[in-house]
């Protein structure tokens, strides 16, 4: 079984901060993941996706995130946030293999707060 | 292209009664996975349809149902409306049953149980 966990259901920066969101995943293949952006009244946007090529993934809007595979993370940065970044934002993991087994499994979300 | 679409985008029902929503796909998306978001539960799979086929099925009683239409839109149904029921209920589509390939997800539908 497979599960997503998201350090810090809050999390603010101020404009021109670092974004750190964090994701630890637990699976017992190294799985694909995602990190998945939700805006208020919105469906869910693709940021970015790990699926065993490079570790370091660069997705929209500037954001990136590495994986490691002896810390089991899947961390979300920003160098730099703008005000238009305050979203939620969602971790997921799914197995790595094609199959009847397809879904993803979804962390429980980082509000991201952007202050002035 | 025009994304995921689904139908309607609110809906306000009472306890007991069923409800059907209504999802349209990418064109040429052939498979298509529903979601509920709730504050308490977060994010969970609901089915998944790939050529008319349910190909999964996520941990929901049976009064969630679902299905799959030639052109690939998709339609899911909940009988027996819960106060529990109200959530966000996203479709998401994508072009094959690859893990890697990308969900797309529409804006979704509000449910709320009275």
């Amino acid at each position: 079984a497979q599960s997503v966990t998201q350090l810090g259901s809050h999390v603010s920066v101020s404009e021109g901060a670092l974004v750190l969101l964090r994701c630890n995943y637990s699976s017992s293949v190294p799985p694909y993941l995602f990190w998945y952006v939700q805006y208020p009244n919105q469906g869910l946007q693709l940021l970015l996706k790990y699926t065993s090529a490079a570790t370091l993934v660069k997705g929209i809007n500037g954001f990136e995130a590495e994986f490691k595979k002896s810390e089991t993370s899947f961390h979300l940065t920003k160098p730099s946030a703008h005000m238009s970044d305050a979203a939620e934002y969602f971790c997921a993991v799914s197995p790595p293999y094609s199959g009847s087994a397809r879904q993803l499994t979804f962390g429980s979300g980082t509000q991201l707060t952007v202050l002035p | 292209k025009a994304g995921v679409t689904q139908t309607p985008r609110y809906l306000i029902k009472t306890r007991g009664q069923q409800v059907t929503l209504s999802c349209s796909p990418i064109s040429g998306h052939r498979s298509v996975s529903w979601y509920q978001q709730t504050p308490g539960q977060g994010l969970q799979f609901l089915f998944e349809y790939f050529s008319e086929t349910q190909r999964n099925k996520g941990n929901f009683p049976g009064r969630f149902s679902g299905r799959q239409f030639s052109n690939s839109r998709s339609e899911m149904n909940v009988s027996t409306l819960e106060l529990g029921d109200s959530a966000l209920y996203l479709c998401a589509s994508s072009p094959g049953t690859g893990a890697y390939n990308e969900q797309f997800f529409g804006p979704g539908t509000r449910l709320t149980v009275l």
